[in-house]
């Protein structure tokens, strides 16, 4: 089966400049996620989707995040305006049960951020 | 305050030797997984414990959840180069209407053929 498709692999943009990143879940999978992960760290939850609707986004920075799953399978993650402390993967993962007990989270291979 | 703490950090050991790697909570967990994560790739998943108490084998490596259902312990035997990569603990909890899984830091375990 397909696994989880993230683009762009890499990204390098200058401070203040907007950026998006594209996810497309396995199929079938109602739930959504998208995780920051800094270097030497592990991934941070940003937003959870349960099909369209957002189930958890309390850690996202409203104030220059955004995330959206309109159509209920692929999603999108905006930063405007960027800051250099963003620089981190932004990591999407899908599973088919909110607590990923049945077959755990699938993580796509992330997209890597510098922000300079 | 981390939610979950792994130790080591960092640990280098020679092909052949056995290891074993720590995640410890002050919080209970409804289920436990384990990933491994390679450079420039998102983490795969290993294994899920569910029951506290619970040992899980995966060929070399076995998983085993405290009976509080607190902390989780990694084991590898025979380690081989191919074993490389960061060892990262999440642990599932529920809240606010919804289930979320916390990751710890990780453990980056280098073998050396």
């Amino acid at each position: 089966e397909a696994g989880v498709a993230q683009s762009p692999r890499y990204k390098i943009i200058e401070k203040r400049q907007s950026v998006a990143f594209w996810c497309n879940p396995i199929s079938g999978h109602a739930t959504l996620y998208w995780y920051q992960q800094i270097l030497g760290q592990g991934p941070k939850l940003l937003i959870q989707f349960q099909n369209n609707g957002v189930v958890d986004d309390s850690q996202l920075p409203k104030d220059r995040f955004s995330a959206e799953r309109l159509k209920g399978v692929d999603s999108t993650l905006k930063i405007q305006p960027a800051k250099l402390e963003d620089s981190a993967v932004y990591l999407c993962a899908s599973s088919f049960d909110r607590q990923g007990r049945v077959g755990g989270y699938t993580f796509g291979s992330g997209t890597r951020l510098t922000v300079v | 305050t981390q939610l979950l703490e792994q130790s080591p950090q960092f640990l280098s050991i020679q092909e052949g030797e056995n290891l074993t790697v720590y995640c410890n909570s002050s919080s209970v967990f409804s289920s436990l997984q384990w990933y491994r994560q390679e450079p420039g790739e998102g983490p795969v998943l290993l294994v899920t414990v569910v029951t506290g108490g619970e040992v899980k084998k995966l060929k070399r490596l076995t998983f085993q959840f405290g009976d509080a259902r607190k902390d989780s312990s990694l084991h590898i035997t025979a380690a081989q180069p191919g074993d490389t990569g960061l060892y990262l603990c999440a642990g599932a909890r529920s809240g606010a209407g919804s289930y979320q899984l916390t990751f710890g830091k990780g453990t980056k375990l280098s073998v050396i053929p």
